[in-house]
């Protein structure tokens, strides 16, 4: 039972261009969501989250919008470049008891920005 | 780099054999968790450690244990080890509150097993 999503493997687009990394979900009760991008031989780096009461975040070049009636978030990269192919993870959380708890990941996209 | 420290980096072993993976959180973090990474199952939760007490379960076999000590270190103890074991082992960990959900990852432990 797979429930968080990330329907496409790869992605590739045009340094300067918008990239968009989709994800879907199942379960209503998770509370926050994250984006976390990995390079080859390393561990996850966080990158943006997003409370589930919000239907938008942004940092920098990074926006992550939330529509919970779809159970759909995605990651814009505005503009890409090419330091930011990586694989990105898209993940949730459920908080029990004010703490965290597990993180559920998709498997990943693949984004590659071409020069 | 997050602060999270784990080691050893590579690990190659035989089957059968048992191995300890070793991780320490950001400073002042409480909470550890870990998680495992393999080709086909992506990032998978096992366990989570906060201050010294097992907070929650995930895919773990019962091969597998873990236990986070008083200076918050933890360590993964992976026995009678198979094939399928080989795996990218990440350790996390994040503040005390956590009310945002974010972890912290370590560079991992790669675990080969012959």
């Amino acid at each position: 039972d797979q429930q968080v999503k990330q329907n496409s493997p790869s992605l590739s687009v045009q340094e300067g261009r918008i990239s968009i990394l989709n994800c879907d979900y199942t379960n209503s009760m998770f509370d926050y969501f994250l984006w976390y991008k990995k390079y080859p031989a390393e561990g996850p780096t966080f990158l943006i989250s997003i409370s589930s009461i919000k239907d938008k975040n942004e940092d920098g070049r990074f926006t992550v919008f939330l529509n919970k009636s779809a159970k759909h978030l995605s990651l814009h990269i505005v503009p890409s470049q090419p330091g930011d192919s990586a694989v990105y993870f898209c993940a949730a959380s459920l908080t029990r008891g004010g703490s965290n708890y597990k993180l559920t990941f998709g498997k990943g996209t693949l984004l590659t920005v071409n020069p | 780099d997050s602060g999270v420290t784990q080691t050893p980096k590579h690990l190659i072993t035989a089957t059968g054999q048992r191995v300890t993976l070793r991780c320490s959180p950001r400073s002042g973090d409480l909470s550890v968790y870990w998680y495992q990474q393999s080709l086909d199952q992506g990032l998978q939760f096992l366990i989570q450690y906060y201050n010294g007490e097992e907070r929650a379960k995930g895919n773990i076999l019962e091969r597998f244990s873990a236990q986070q000590f008083p200076d918050l270190h933890s360590e993964l103890n992976l026995s009678s080890l198979e094939l399928g074991d080989s795996a990218l082992y990440f350790c996390a960990s994040s503040e005390t509150s956590g009310r945002t959900g974010e972890q912290y990852f370590g560079p991992g432990t790669r675990l080969t097993v012959t």
